[in-house]
């Protein structure tokens, strides 16, 4: 069965510095991969996506991924945090042998970004 | 290009009433899809659609039901409201059935008293 763990329910950082939201994931054939934001009161937002090719992804508002087939992980990463970075985050995945859209989410990581 | 609509963005129901959450999108997409948002559960698939006149289930259909009688319109009914089905809904699309990132409506938040 296909599964996302997201491990940190919560992610602090300060303005600037760099950060890295953590996912983790489980599909019996080859994954693709996605991250989605979500601002308070809002739909999802797509960010970025692994299909296949380049392991590093690049997205929406500076936003990066590494996909890591050894580790199952997907970490979202940018190089430095804005305080309007601060929202949840979700990663979702789905198994790309074949069948529909049908996308699986991690729970969510809420990312807070300090002055 | 409106994207998707979601109607009613809020809804209060008494157990046992039964309402339908409408949504509508307007870029021709192939796949629609309904699912629910619970705090520490991340959104979980209802149901799901591959065209007109094709809907299936997804990973927790129990007490809703689908339609699809055209592309742009893909509304989610309860039959019998349970205080369990207490929510945020989002309906999202995408162009392939296949492939492609999903596009998401604001969300409709339903509260079963």
């Amino acid at each position: 069965a296909q599964s996302v763990a997201q491990p940190e329910d919560q992610v602090n950082v300060a303005e600037g510095n760099p950060l890295t939201v953590k996912c983790t994931y489980s599909v019996s054939g080859n994954p693709y991969l996605f991250w989605y934001v979500q601002y308070p009161n809002r739909g999802l937002q797509f960010l970025l996506k692994y299909i296949t090719g380049d392991n590093l992804v690049k997205g929406s508002y500076g936003f990066e991924a590494e996909f890591n087939k050894s580790q199952t992980s997907f970490h979202l990463k940018k190089p430095s945090a804005l305080v309007s970075d601060s929202a949840l985050y979700f990663c979702a995945v789905r198994d790309g042998a074949g069948g529909y859209n049908k996308l699986i989410f991690g729970a969510g990581t809420r990312l807070a970004v300090h002055p | 290009n409106a994207g998707v609509t979601q109607t009613p963005k809020f809804q209060v129901l008494k157990t046992g009433q039964s309402m339908t959450l409408q949504c509508a999108q307007d870029m021709n997409h192939e796949y629609m899809s309904w699912y629910r948002q619970d705090p520490g559960m991340g959104l979980r698939l209802i149901h799901y659609s591959v065209g007109a006149g094709i809907t299936d289930q997804g990973e927790v259909p129990n007490g809703y039901n689908v339609s699809r009688s055209t592309t742009e319109d893909f509304p989610l009914r309860l039959l019998s409201a349970a205080p369990s089905q207490t929510s945020v809904y989002f309906c999202a699309s995408s162009y392939s059935a296949r492939t492609g990132e999903l596009f998401f409506g604001e969300g409709s938040r339903l509260t079963v008293l």
